[in-house]
């Protein structure tokens, strides 16, 4: 089955810093690459996705890039912001299987 | 509209005792999922619904662990007897659509502490 490894599992980065999050995958049938972003006591919330036919979509200050080839995919916050804090999973699937999730990375933004 | 509510929240109970959590998915969503995080590590499927009937059960850990959703709406997860190990987040998640790759809809956890 799928399996998705995530870097790093901690980040702290200054205001204004970008901040670059990495995941791995295991599966080559995977297609749909996800982002999802938990704050502090709630429950985890799509910010981005990207499907395998794209290598790049961006929304704002957030972009995503996916390396088909390599089976890597990551996230990119620029100009982040002290609301940017939270913890940022990226997850995989293919067809009707579950979403695969990453471990987690806590981003910290310092001001 | 409201999103997908859990209950409780939270949840302290002793090793061997039971507990059900529940999960009101968003009004319309046929598909429920059921994710459990144990702390540091991944968010970790556990069963899928499309409306009452079980998709996908294949992440549940044992037989320790049922769930369901009666008439297609609300879904419960029990844990019988529960042990250490299932101390962690439990979170519910609907969408409306079953094939590709609509958007999951997450609730805000039931968090399980096992003493």
């Amino acid at each position: 089955g799928e399996n998705v490894e995530q870097h790093p599992s901690t980040l702290s980065v200054q205001e204004g810093d970008s901040a670059v999050i990495k995941c791995t995958y295991s599966d080559s049938a995977s297609n749909y690459f996800p982002w999802y972003k938990q704050e502090l006591g709630k429950g985890p919330q799509l910010i981005i996705d990207i499907r395998s036919n794209v290598g790049e979509k961006k929304d704002q200050r957030i972009a995503v890039t996916l390396n088909k080839t390599a089976k890597h995919f990551s996230l990119h916050i620029t100009e982040t912001q002290p609301e940017d804090s939270a913890v940022y999973f990226c997850a995989a699937k293919s067809g009707n299987t579950p979403l695969v999730f990453g471990k987690g990375t806590r981003l910290s933004v310092i001001a | 509209e409201a999103g997908v509510t859990q209950f409780p929240s939270h949840s302290v109970i002793e090793k061997g005792q039971t507990v059900t959590l529940r999960c009101d998915p968003i009004s319309g969503h046929d598909n429920l999922y059921w994710y459990r995080r144990v702390m540091g590590k991944e968010i970790k499927f556990l069963l899928h619904f499309v409306k009452e009937s079980k998709q996908d059960e294949s992440g549940m850990p044992n037989n320790r662990f049922l769930a369901e959703r009666t008439g297609g709406t609300y879904s419960t997860l029990k844990v019988q007897p529960a042990e250490l190990e299932d101390s962690g987040v439990y979170f519910c998640a609907s969408s409306k659509q079953l094939r590709g790759t609509g958007e999951l809809f997450f609730g805000e956890g039931s968090r399980l502490t096992v003493l």
